[in-house]
């Protein structure tokens, strides 16, 4: 499959515990935070979003976190599956930039 | 299905002849966007487009140009490749900006 990073921080957790993927963003003016898995091959793929008004969003088996505070963003993965094995990058936008800026993304690893 | 075509998904070439990567969305939107992504240095927007016939530079758009004569459509240019460009590119569409986009499976260049 296609390299998306050589040295990229690696996650390994073993299938059916929780996963907690962290990413530091940039700019305290960003209002708009995004995660996006990548599997080998293919194109980032949507996951979850959170606009700066909130800290917690749900979704199916994701939460995501956001502390303005510190700028730290999280993916949390809730009884973590083979199929969750992926690239997960952050990515953040702020009004005036026009573009999401990305992260250098973390690889998760499930053990079976 | 709601997707983003990029065609080739693989292409290699020499220095200097000019080639194209097209990309087409069949969900309407408005925003589209190309990225090229390279090991250890994530996603990198090279052009983007708010909408038909506005076009506007991201990150790194040396050695690139783009087109918007459509909505759906969004081509990547690339007049005189150099080895420099060889990498994994993406392009994206969304609603706008803010808000999720969906990727292509990606082009993989390789200049010789």
């Amino acid at each position: 499959g296609e390299s998306v990073g050589l040295h990229l921080p690696t996650l390994s957790v073993q299938e059916g515990d929780n996963s907690i993927i962290n990413c530091a963003y940039s700019n305290s003016a960003s209002d708009y935070f995004i995660w996006y898995k990548q599997e080998s091959g293919k194109g980032p793929q949507f996951i979850i979003d959170i606009r700066s008004n909130m800290d917690k969003r749900q979704g199916q088996r994701v939460t995501v976190l956001l502390n303005k505070t510190v700028k730290h963003l999280s993916l949390q993965i809730a009884a973590t599956q083979p199929g969750d094995s992926a690239v997960y990058f952050c990515a953040e936008f702020y009004t005036g930039r026009r573009a999401l800026t990305f992260g250098s993304g973390t690889r998760l690893q499930v053990q079976p | 299905e709601a997707q983003v075509t990029q065609n080739p998904r693989y292409l290699i070439t020499v220095t200097g002849k000019k080639l194209t990567v097209t990309c087409s969305q069949n969900m309407n939107h408005e925003y589209m966007s190309w990225y090229r992504q390279d090991p250890g240095l994530g996603l990198r927007q090279i052009y983007y487009s708010m909408n038909v016939e506005v076009t506007d530079k991201g990150d790194v758009p040396e050695g690139y140009k783009v087109s918007r004569k459509e909505k759906r459509n969004f081509p990547l240019i690339l007049e005189s490749p150099s080895p420099n460009q060889t990498s994994l590119y993406f392009c994206a569409s969304s609603w706008t900006v803010d808000q999720p986009q969906h990727f292509g499976d990606g082009t993989r260049l390789s200049i010789l």
